[in-house]
C-alpha cells in the first residue's frame, strides 16, 4: 500500500525559504523507474506542477520556477526534500507531493499525499 | 509552454452523461491523464494513458484522445461524482501540464 505525507510550516514570511517534506512508504525510490514529485493548488484555483526526482536522482523542474527550486531525495529514510526559495504571497498554495511509477510520458501521478496548505504573510 | 484549456464547469443530471473536454495543440500525439478531486481532498487518478482505469475506478469512467481534444466521459452520472476534473499530459517543453479545471455538478 502506497502512502505519502507531506509535512512542513504552515506559515512563512516573505523572502523566506519554504522547505517541506514528503514521508511515503509502500514504494522505495531506489526502485528502478520511480519518481516522487510536487505540486501545489493556490486556493480555488488549478493544479501547478513543481518538480519531480527520479530513482537515479535525476531531476526535473516547473521552467517557470526553475531558478527558485531544489528537490533532493533521502531513499534510506524515504524522504523528499522541496525547497523553494524568496517566497511571495502569491505562492500561498497547498502543496502536494505524489508518485509516478516510470519515467515515461504515459505514467501518471498514481498516489497523491494529503497535501499541506502554506501560507505566505508577513 | 503548453496548455491545456478545460470548461469552467458542466452540469449533467442524475443518470445522464457528462464529456469534459481538454483541449491542446495536438494533444492527440501525447498520453492524457484524468484526476477527480472533490472538496478538501487530494486528486485521486480516474483515468490514466488516455483511456485506462486503475483498479477500484468504476467502468463509468472512460476516456478518449484525437487530434486537439481528449475527453472524459462518465456515463450514468451519480450525485457522487460531483467535483473537479482535471487532464494532465507529459510534454518535451514544459514537463508536466495539468488542465485549467472543471467543475462537474449533479442537478
Amino acid at each position: 500500500q502506497i502512502t505519502l505525507k507531506e509535512s512542513g510550516p504552515t506559515l512563512v514570511k516573505p523572502t523566506q525559504t519554504l522547505t517541506l517534506t514528503c514521508t511515503f512508504s509502500g514504494f522505495s525510490l531506489s526502485t528502478s523507474g520511480v519518481g516522487v514529485g510536487w505540486i501545489r493548488q493556490p486556493p480555488g484555483k488549478a493544479l501547478e506542477w513543481l518538480a519531480l526526482i527520479y530513482w537515479d536522482d535525476d531531476k526535473r523542474y516547473s521552467p517557470s520556477l526553475k531558478s527558485r527550486l531544489t528537490i533532493t531525495k533521502d531513499t534510506s529514510k524515504n524522504q523528499v526534500v522541496l525547497t523553494m526559495t524568496n517566497m511571495d504571497p502569491v505562492d500561498t498554495a497547498t502543496y502536494y507531493c505524489a508518485h509516478r511509477q516510470e519515467e515515461g510520458s504515459g505514467w501518471p501521478f498514481d498516489y497523491w499525499g494529503q497535501g499541506t496548505l502554506v501560507t505566505v504573510s508577513s | 509552454s503548453y496548455v491545456l484549456t478545460q470548461p469552467p464547469s458542466v452540469s449533467v443530471a442524475p443518470g445522464q452523461t457528462a464529456r469534459i473536454t481538454c483541449g491542446g495543440n495536438n494533444i492527440g500525439d501525447k498520453s492524457v491523464h484524468w484526476y477527480q478531486q472533490k472538496p478538501g481532498q487530494a486528486p485521486v487518478l480516474v483515468v490514466f494513458d488516455d483511456s485506462d482505469r486503475p483498479s477500484g475506478i468504476p467502468e463509468r469512467f472512460s476516456g478518449s484522445n484525437s487530434g486537439n481534444t481528449a475527453t472524459l466521459t462518465i456515463s450514468r452520472v451519480e450525485a457522487g461524482d460531483e467535483a473537479d476534473y482535471y487532464c494532465q499530459v507529459w510534454d518535451s517543453s514544459s514537463e508536466h501540464v495539468f488542465g485549467t479545471g472543471t467543475k462537474v455538478t449533479v442537478l
